[in-house]
């Protein structure tokens, strides 16, 4: 059975500095690893998809990278704003699974002080 | 613009009574997902329609159901909702099943039990 994990659960940062979440998975058999934002009380965000043969994905200050092998992915996060504040998720889609059954880390919530 | 629009945001019950939360999409993807999330929690998938074919998860309660009369809405209908139902919902959808597809969500509906 596929776990994901993200350590820490929270993390706060000042304004400015360059910060890593950390996504662990169990299982290397994936499709992809999606990266989530969720602002309070809202839905999930898609930021970044990096299908199981790339090694990373950009998109403006955010880089998703993955290793399959370790069982890791990171997302950094250049510069960092009061506006990154929200709780990021990473979601893996097992291979053994027709049904697009993918399986979610608790996230790691992000503040960014000014 | 809004493409998985779910209806309510906030969504107050009593205890035991039925309730319908709705979930509509502009994208014609043929899968859309129902996931339950908790305070500080991985979203919980529920179950998932690949177009017309239901699929439910096996520890999902009895208690909730689903309708999906076409492509574009899907209801989460909750029989006799308990305390412990009080939980954001979140609908997603995707083009397909199995090929790495990312998740598209929507807001949410915040379900509040009285």
């Amino acid at each position: 059975k596929q776990e994901v994990t993200q350590i820490p659960a929270a993390l706060s940062v000042p304004e400015g500095e360059n910060l890593v979440l950390n996504c662990s998975f169990t299982d290397s058999a994936i499709y992809n690893l999606q990266w989530f934002r969720q602002d309070p009380g809202k839905g999930l965000t898609s930021l970044l998809l990096i299908q199981s043969s790339q090694r990373e994905q950009t998109s403006g200050r955010l880089n998703a990278s993955l290793d399959k092998s370790s069982g890791r992915s990171t997302l950094y996060i250049a510069a960092s704003q009061p506006g990154d504040s929200a709780t990021y998720l990473c979601a893996v889609l097992p291979l053994n699974t027709n049904a697009g059954k993918s399986t979610f880390g608790d996230g790691t919530t992000l503040t960014v002080k000014p | 613009d809004a493409m998985v629009i779910q209806n309510p945001r906030y969504q107050v019950t009593q205890f035991g009574k039925p309730v319908t939360l709705s979930c509509s999409q502009t994208l014609n993807h043929n899968v859309m997902y129902w996931y339950q999330q908790k305070s500080s929690q991985a979203p919980k998938l529920l179950f998932h329609y690949y177009d017309k074919d239901f699929n439910n998860e096996a520890d999902t309660p009895d208690n909730f159901q689903s309708r999906r009369p076409n492509t574009s809405f899907c209801f989460l209908d909750i029989r006799s909702p308990g305390l412990g139902d009080a939980a954001m919902y979140l609908c997603a959808t995707s083009r397909d099943l199995g090929e790495g597809q990312p998740q598209h969500f929507g807001d949410g509906t915040r379900l509040s039990i009285l």
